[in-house]
């Protein structure tokens, strides 16, 4: 069975600095990978997603993630964090079934 | 604008009360879902469905029931069998080909017991 992974429940970085969210998965095929993002209330934006080819992808608002298979991972990143990135991504995996599993989420906060 | 609209935004729920959530979509997507999200749990899905008029259990069914006569509707009824029934809901769309893997949410609608 599928399962995603996101180890880290909190981070805390600054604004300007780098970001990195973890996500591991397990997935016997080649998944198809989803970052998305949720601000208070609100329902969930696609970031960005992998389907195949190059494992390095660019989503919106600046964000990028990487595939990597030898790792099972797909880390989410950003050069310098913006205090309005500050919300909640969650990472999924999807087979060819059209289901989607999810991560439990990481809380990003943004201090000034 | 396309999109996904659910309501009511906010719902209330008394002690042995049945309660309807409503998603409509005009994306001409084919296949519909519904989740419930808990704090620190995720997404859960509750039910989804790939085809008016036929739809199928996802991992938390027990206590919900759904309808889909409509392609562009797909409500979700909570059940008083459903004990627990306060959290977040959001129901989800997906289109066709490859692209029937890409979901897209709306905005949500909080339930809680009175």
């Amino acid at each position: 069975a599928q399962s995603v992974t996101q180890p880290d429940i909190h981070i805390t970085v600054s604004e300007g600095a780098s970001l990195e969210l973890r996500c591991n998965y397990s997935y016997g095929a080649t998944p198809y990978l989803f970052w998305y993002v949720q601000s208070p209330g609100q329902g969930l934006q696609l970031l960005l997603k992998y389907f195949s080819g190059d494992t390095l992808v660019q989503g919106i608002k600046g964000f990028e993630a990487e595939f990597k298979r030898s790792q099972s991972s797909f880390n989410l990143r950003k050069p310098s964090v913006h205090w309005s990135d500050a919300a909640e991504y969650f990472c999924a995996v999807g087979s060819d079934g059209n289901k989607l599993v999810f991560g439990a989420g990481t809380i990003l906060r943004v201090k000034s | 604008d396309g999109g996904i609209t659910q309501s009511p935004k906010y719902l209330f729920r008394k002690e042995g009360q049945n309660v309807t959530l409503s998603c409509e979509q005009n994306l001409n997507h084919d296949a519909m879902y519904w989740y419930r999200q808990d704090p620190g749990q995720g997404l859960r899905l509750i039910y989804y469905s790939q085809i008016v008029n036929d739809f199928q259990k996802g991992d938390i069914a027990e206590g919900y029931s759904v309808s889909r006569e409509k392609k562009e509707s797909f409500p979700l009824t909570v059940t008083s069998a459903q004990k627990n029934p306060t959290a977040f809901y959001l129901c989800a769309s997906s289109g066709e080909g490859v692209r029937r893997n890409i979901q897209y949410f709306g905005a949500g609608t909080r339930l809680s017991v009175l």
